[in-house]
């Protein structure tokens, strides 16, 4: 079955300081991609999107992802953290495997940003 | 443009009692999908609609049926609530299924 794992349920970064959320997947065909964040009492919001092409993709807010087919991998980055960037953040991959397309979500990365 | 609503925002029931919750879309989007959000589970989809007319079940539909009343419109009701099914569900939509989902803000529901 298709999954999507996020290893780290949590993380803390100071503000200024760089991040990196992990995400693998298991899909067998070329897969899409998405990274979404979540803002307390909010829905998700779409940070970015990988379809094709160029496996380094620019979002919104200054993060950045990069698909790894050899480490079936799509890690969310980016340079320097600011506190509102303090959410959870959910990887997801689109499967079409059952005839219909649907997404599988991660289980969240919840980050903590100290001043 | 107001994306995707969901109404109510809260709600409380008691065992057994039936609700549907609403959910309507003003992007002339062909896709809707209903999920719901459990602590550390992430997102698990309950039914979902590709297109006017079609509704399938997802991962987790026990419980619940949906209607998609029209393009914009995607309802889900619990006919006999039960406890298990506290829960934050959000509403989405898409312009085709493989195309990156809205999301409204989520109808948070205790059952008792």
């Amino acid at each position: 079955a298709q999954s999507v794992t996020q290893p780290d349920i949590h993380i803390t970064v100071s503000e200024g300081a760089s991040l990196e959320l992990r995400c693998n997947y298991s899909y067998g065909a070329t897969p899409y991609l998405f990274w979404y964040v979540q803002s307390p009492g909010q829905g998700l919001q779409l940070l970015l999107k990988y379809f094709s092409g160029d496996t380094l993709v620019q979002g919104i807010k200054g993060f950045e992802a990069e698909f790894k087919r050899s480490q079936s991998s799509f890690n969310l980055r980016k340079p320097s953290v600011h506190w509102s960037d303090a959410a959870e953040y959910f990887c997801a991959v689109g499967d079409s495997t059952s005839g219909t397309y649907k997404y599988i979500f991660g289980t969240g990365t919840r980050l903590k940003v100290l001043a | 443009n107001a994306g995707v609503t969901q109404t109510p925002k809260f709600q409380v029931l008691k065992t057994g009692q039936s609700m549907t919750l609403q959910c309507a879309q003003d992007m002339n989007h062909n896709s809707m999908y209903w999920y719901r959000q459990d602590p550390g589970m992430g997102l698990r989809l309950i039914y979902y609609s590709a297109s006017e007319g079609t509704t399938d079940k997802g991962e987790v539909p026990n419980g619940y049926n949906v209607s998609r009343l029209n393009k914009r419109e995607f309802s889900l009701r619990l006919e006999s609530a039960a406890p298990s099914q506290t829960s934050v569900y959000f509403c989405a939509s898409s312009v085709f299924s493989n195309q990156p989902q809205h999301f409204g803000d989520g109808t948070r529901l205790s059952i008792l």
